[in-house]
């Protein structure tokens, strides 16, 4: 089981470029979230999915966009990266089983220029 | 969800217990107690969870006040690798998109 991986670990965009982060689970988990990290804070959530075909937003959902066309993969998409989306975005997943727990992939830490 | 208040920073020495402790004043009488830990710029890794009772896991044990205002996590002899930030989290657990991390407590382990 390698649990929760994300792609690519590290990033340098320059202001107006997009990219796309891949999260992949291997756990079957119905839910499945996208957080952002900026130093010395917690994590804020930017979207999440209750399930396959299913996207809603977050805390902080401006300026991204988020896809779940497979059960196991949940995309998030910066269409015009800005410096202010400079940070470490971390994907999560969680079971349907009354319970919150949520576990981790290792991150993405993005810089823009 | 309820909102959490953790001290910023805490030291405890290797080999002692760390005894982390959360408020939770405004709990409802359905919101679990969560606690999670970051170890520098990885994921954040759960750690343990309940509702009323007392529990213990390989990791850690987690002591809920009896009105549930409130709950310490105890690390029973902690080690260099348990420094890290330890986030206290109240959740309904039926999806973690209420989920609210906030600055959580800095442990730091010293030798």
């Amino acid at each position: 089981n390698a649990g929760v991986t994300q792609t690519p670990k590290f990033r340098v965009l320059k202001t107006g470029q997009s990219m796309t982060l891949l999260c992949a689970q291997d756990m079957n988990h119905e839910y499945m979230y996208w957080y952002r990290q900026d130093p010395g804070m917690g994590l804020r959530l930017i979207h999440y999915s209750v399930g396959e075909g299913t996207t809603a937003k977050g805390e902080v959902p401006d300026g991204y966009n988020v896809s779940r066309l497979k059960k196991q993969n949940f995309l998030l998409g910066l269409e015009s990266a800005a410096p202010s989306q400079t940070s470490v975005y971390f994907c999560a997943s969680s079971s349907l089983a009354g319970t919150d727990t949520q576990y981790f992939g290792p991150g993405t830490r993005l810089t823009v220029l | 969800d309820a909102k959490t208040t953790q001290p910023p920073s805490m030291d405890c020495a290797e080999g002692r217990a760390a005894n982390l402790p959360c408020n939770h004043s405004t709990i409802s009488g359905n919101e679990y107690v969560y606690w999670y830990r970051q170890i520098h710029s990885q994921g954040p890794q759960y750690i343990i969870h309940g509702l009323k009772n007392n529990e213990t896991n390989e990791m850690a044990s987690l002591i809920i006040t009896e009105d549930r205002k409130s709950s310490t996590l105890i690390l029973p002899h902690a080690t260099l690798r348990d420094t890290a930030v330890y986030y206290c989290i109240v959740s309904l657990g039926t999806g973690g998109f209420k989920t609210i991390f906030g600055a959580g407590t800095r442990l730091f382990v010293k030798a």
